[in-house]
């Protein structure tokens, strides 16, 4: 497809379990970000690559939390440990370029992936 | 700290009446501002970007860097306008994009 894909859609996981989130760019998109999204809230950033090269992860909220994009292509965001308050919907989005480029910087996202921590 | 408020959580109003949805941000730099939305059952998706200075779908925002503001406005509301509306501002220094909690707007026949 042309879009944002993100696997899986649904998670379930009992507390301590871990969980791997995959998400699959736009082909040739340099951006990828992921963010957390609690039920009522705004999507929260969690961390940003450009291509393969993790330049912020300052929204990890804990050392539980992993994002990886070895080949600056697939991105999977890793969670050890689950807690309830993990639960949330995980979105990946993508851009040609960076950020700050008009014409290149607007970000696509996938569907999301909603986790549930039980 | 670098933040972004919309201060209503719901908005309510008659078709064709006009649209305000509010964006205050927080941010020391040169701000880069957007609005995204997300209709029933879509992805979150681009409206509009300051920079472009653009009319979509009948919406405007203008950034007023003295009230740190970059509502969102429409004169006269459709029912397809009914969706969460997101206001998202870029850093200077970087290419994190944060977002605001959304507003609901639902558009009453």
């Amino acid at each position: 497809g042309a879009g944002v894909s993100q696997s899986p859609r649904y998670k379930v996981a009992k507390r301590g379990q871990d969980v791997a989130l995959r998400c699959d760019p736009i082909s040739g998109h340099v951006s990828l970000f992921w963010y957390q999204q609690a039920l009522g809230q705004g999507p929260e950033f969690l961390t940003y690559f450009q291509n393969e090269a993790q330049l912020d992860k300052s929204g990890l909220p804990s050392d539980r939390f992993f994002a990886e994009r070895p080949e600056g292509s697939v991105s999977t965001l890793k969670i050890q440990r689950t807690q309830q308050e993990d639960s949330a919907v995980y979105l990946c989005a993508s851009s040609k370029g960076t950020g700050r480029d008009a014409n290149t910087g607007e970000l696509f996202f996938g569907e999301g992936s909603r986790l549930t921590v039980l | 700290a670098q933040r972004v408020t919309q201060p209503e959580k719901l908005l309510s109003v008659f078709k064709g009446a006009p649209v305000e949805l509010k964006c205050n941000y927080s941010y020391s730099g040169s701000p880069e501002l957007f609005w995204y939305v997300q209709y029933s059952r879509q992805r979150l998706q681009l409206l509009l970007r300051h920079i472009s200075r653009e009319s979509i779908k009948g919406f405007t925002a203008d950034l007023n860097k003295g009230e740190t503001s970059f509502h969102l406005k429409k004169p006269f509301a459709q029912e397809e306008d009914s969706a969460m509306y997101y206001c998202a501002l870029i850093y200077s220094s970087a290419s994190k994009i944060i977002f605001g909690s959304g507003t609901r707007l639902s558009i009453r026949p």
